[in-house]
């Protein structure tokens, strides 16, 4: 079966970085996109990792191993609007969106 | 603004009755889906279309159905609710199925079936 793990939840200090951790197992794979989810509101785009390495987007960054399922996502100098759900998800073989059930971090002054 | 219309914003249906949520996308998007998304489980995919006119069945799609007339539109149709349809629905799009620029989302409806 096909299964995306992330923690269900994370706490870190404003102004500190938090790296959220995803492992995964699909029927192929096509890329891998987090989202940003804030409570009550839709996910919106913030990455896609297609080849192993790092992606960096201001002070968003995003990492991909494919031999090992893994990616993270790495969060630098907290802001307390940075509180949201961290969904990680794969696109698989057949181009579908396999999606993690998402990562609270509560972040605290 | 260009993006995805959900309406309605939420409903409390009864169970039994008939609903179709509506999506409009202005993007011109090729694909479209729509998922549910309950506490605890990741999005769940009901159905796609990756163009106009065609549709398919993603993970969950008992109880519901889709149809693509143009390019715009992406109703969702419960013929007969129950309560476990009770959850959050969000609409989405993408310039093609495996776009890297991502999916763009409705505001979502959140969907109580008593």
């Amino acid at each position: 079966g096909q299964n995306i793990d992330q923690p269900t939840e994370m706490t870190a200090t404003e102004g500190a970085i938090v790296q959220i951790n995803c492992t995964y197992q699909t029927s192929g794979f096509n890329g891998l996109f987090w989202y940003q989810q804030h409570a009550g509101e839709a996910p919106t785009f913030l990455s896609y990792n297609v080849l192993d390495g790092l992606e960096e987007k201001g002070r968003f960054s995003s990492f991909l191993s494919r031999s090992k399922g893994y990616s993270y996502l790495l969060l630098k100098e907290l802001q307390m609007k940075d509180s949201a759900s961290y969904l990680c998800a794969v696109m698989d073989s057949n181009y579908q969106l396999i999606w993690g059930a998402g990562t609270k971090l509560i972040i605290k002054p | 603004t260009a993006g995805i219309t959900q309406a309605p914003t939420s409903q409390i249906l009864a169970a039994g009755r008939s609903m179709t949520l509506r999506c409009t996308q202005d993007m011109r998007h090729n694909a479209m889906y729509w998922y549910r998304q309950d506490l605890g489980l990741g999005l769940r995919l009901i159905h796609y279309s990756n163009t106009a006119g065609t549709t398919g069945k993603g993970e969950v799609p008992d109880g519901y159905s889709v149809s693509r007339a143009n390019t715009d539109d992406f109703p969702l149709t419960l013929a007969s609710a129950v309560p476990s349809q009770t959850s959050v629905y969000f609409c989405a799009s993408s310039d093609s199925p495996g776009g890297a620029d991502g999916y763009t989302f409705g505001s979502g409806t959140r969907l109580t079936v008593v």
